[in-house]
């Protein structure tokens, strides 16, 4: 498996403009997770989806940013309109369920998003 | 949000030297505790994934072990080599949600 795929890689785009990160889960795994990293905060939660239903959005820093699921392959985290402040690395990670449980499962990232709002 | 302390920041060592360092969280709804490692220009990498008290992991010449009572894990490192230079996240889990900490970043001198 080619596992996490995010695209792009690198986005610089103008304060006001709207943004869209791509992800493309490991085939397979039933939950797919969107987390941000900044200095400032470290790698936090933004939203994660189980079978491309959004869990838990509590994160999700403002109504300027969506993220959707349409199907189990392909998941959009959006940003309208980007702030300077948005910059960041954006990941997405996907994981299976075990008999564990959520938790216990190990999440698979994706090389993430650089961001850059000027 | 979790209070989840990585201690040290950062840590400098020499190639052969053995290193460890802490991550501190509550012990309430606990549920399980995962590392990971996390190279510079890379995406994180599972390492361990602990659930029970007193739980031991080892995979090669890294190790950790987990106190739950308390709120803390030890993630040590035998004979540092410089390909272990990285940042080693953990995350305790609390209702189904990873709950990252700010890293180690560990460099190994040659």
């Amino acid at each position: 498996d080619a596992g996490v795929i995010q695209s792009p890689r690198h986005e610089v785009t103008e304060m006001g403009q709207e943004v869209t990160l791509r992800c493309k889960p490991i085939s397979g795994h039933d939950y797919l997770f969107w987390y941000r990293q900044t200095m400032m905060r470290g790698l936090e939660l933004l939203i994660y989806f189980n079978n491309n239903v959004p869990i838990d959005d509590s994160g999700m820093p403002e109504d300027r940013f969506s993220a959707k699921m349409p199907n189990a392959s392909f998941s959009t985290l959006k940003i309208q309109p980007s702030e300077p402040r948005d910059s960041a690395v954006y990941f997405c990670a996907s994981s299976s369920p075990s008999t564990g449980g959520l938790g216990t499962d190990t999440q698979y990232f994706g090389p993430g998003t650089r961001l850059t709002v000027l | 949000i979790l209070n989840v302390e990585q201690s040290p920041q950062s840590l400098h060592v020499q190639e052969g030297d053995s290193t460890n360092f802490t991550c501190s969280f509550p012990s309430s709804n606990f549920y399980a505790l995962h590392w990971y490692r996390w190279e510079t220009a890379k995406s994180p990498e599972a390492l361990f994934v602990m659930t029970l008290n007193g739980d031991e992991k080892k995979k090669g010449r890294i190790s950790a072990t987990l106190n739950t009572k308390e709120g803390y894990s030890y993630l040590y490192i035998k004979g540092s080599q410089p390909e272990d230079s990285a940042t080693y996240l953990c995350a305790p889990v609390n209702f189904n949600k990873f709950y990252f900490g700010s890293g180690t970043k560990l460099n190994v001198k040659p």
